[in-house]
Order: C-alpha cells, then structure tokens, then sequence
C-alpha cells in the first residue's frame, strides 16, 4: 500500500519568504508527527497531531513555523520569513491508533529538504 | 525526561564482521524501543522493535534486546554486508508522544 508522501521533495527559497511543506500520512493513521533533520541536530520533533488537533506543539523552534491537519489526514507546515538556520531535511511520520499502553511504530516518509539561501 | 545515548560512529567493519551498536535511555514509565535504518540517499525505515523488557526484536539478520536492568536496546548483526552501509538511530516512545533519537551510528562496510 501507499506509504507516507511528502511534497516537495527539495524546496530552494530566499531569507523572508514563506514556505509549505505538505504531507500526506497513510491512511487510516490518525497520529502524524513533523520532525526536522539537521547537520550537528540530529532529529528534533516539531509537533505532533491526533486527528486534527495538536496536543503537543512543543518542539515547533519559534512563532514562525506553523501547522495545521484538515479532514484528519493531510498537514501542511508552513515557516513564516525563512532564515539560514531553517535549513534542514522536513521529515513527517504517521501512525494509526493502536493500544495507549504501547507506542505505534511511526512510519517516515522521504522528507522535504529545505535550502534557505 | 526521555533521552538516548548511542555511540558515536562512524563505524567501519569489513564483510561478515559482526557489528555492535551500543543505545541506553533513559525513560519514565515503559517505554517502547525502535532501531531505524536510513539507506543513503532515502528516508528512514524502522528496521526492529521491542514493547517491553525482554523482548528481541529481529529484522534482516539484525537483532535487538531490551534489557530494563541495563536500560539498553544494542544492535547487533553476526556478519554484515556492504548493502548494511547506512546511518542507524536507536528511539525511544511513550504512548502516543513523539519518538525521542539518538544522534544516529554511520556504519560503512567494507568489501
């Protein structure tokens, strides 16, 4: 079956503008995660979402970067007034419900990778 | 809070080398372990899992167990291949949180 699809798959922007990075989960997942990947970083999570709401919006790195889930299944993140720094591979993850005790296996897809010159 | 320490790499083995990876976390409550694997040039994959203590997972010839009273889940492989050459990055999950990573294990092998 499908996996998890991101689009673009390379986004090369200038310092201020705005960039959306979408992401398509499987289907049926009702959880979807954004990570970011960067050189020196590693992964760092961003936010994460169960059904069309975020209960952890923690790891989002300032008020710039955003991010919304509509109809439970695709999310778009959007980075307000890109810097250098925002450079990095954008990689989404979804999982399905699953048992609360345990946690799902999340499954990644191939990531956006984000050049800010 | 959660973390995981793995070592720091990169690891270089020649073919059919057994290959080690060491991870330890640190966690509350129970948490659930993950291996995976990203191939150059591709996105992560999970390659192995285990929900609790004792369990092994087992994936490609890989294996992993988790050991509460060492708070470790090492990678193991008995004879690795080129194919093998990737960065590998050991996780820990909560309940339905975010995945915490290491900071990921290059291995290159060696024909």
């Amino acid at each position: 079956g499908a996996g998890v699809s991101q689009s673009p798959s390379n986004k090369v922007t200038e310092k201020g503008k705005d960039v959306e990075l979408r992401c398509d989960p499987i289907s049926g997942h009702t959880a979807l995660y954004w990570y970011r990947q960067s050189l020196g970083q590693g992964l760092e999570f961003l936010i994460y979402f169960q059904g069309n709401s975020a209960p952890d919006k923690s790891g989002l790195p300032s008020d710039r970067f955003s991010a919304e889930r509509t109809g439970g299944s695709v999310s778009t993140l959007t980075i307000q007034r890109t810097q250098q720094e925002d450079s990095a591979v954008y990689l989404c993850a979804s999982s399905g419900k699953g048992l609360a005790e345990f946690t799902d296996t999340q499954y990644f897809g191939p990531g956006t990778r984000l050049t800010v010159l | 809070g959660n973390s995981v320490t793995q070592m720091e790499g990169p690891v270089t083995l020649s073919e059919e080398a057994f290959l080690t990876i060491n991870c330890t976390y640190t966690a509350t409550g129970y948490p659930s372990l993950f291996w995976y694997v990203q191939y150059p040039g591709e996105g992560l994959q999970l390659l192995l899992k285990a929900t609790k203590a004792d369990d092994k997972g087992s994936n490609k010839g890989f294996e992993a167990t988790y050991r509460k009273e060492t708070t470790s889940f090492h990678l193991e492989k008995g004879s690795v291949q080129v194919s093998d050459s990737a960065v590998y990055f050991c996780a820990l999950g909560t309940g339905r949180r975010a995945l915490t990573f290491g900071s990921g294990t290059r291995l290159q092998v060696q024909p």
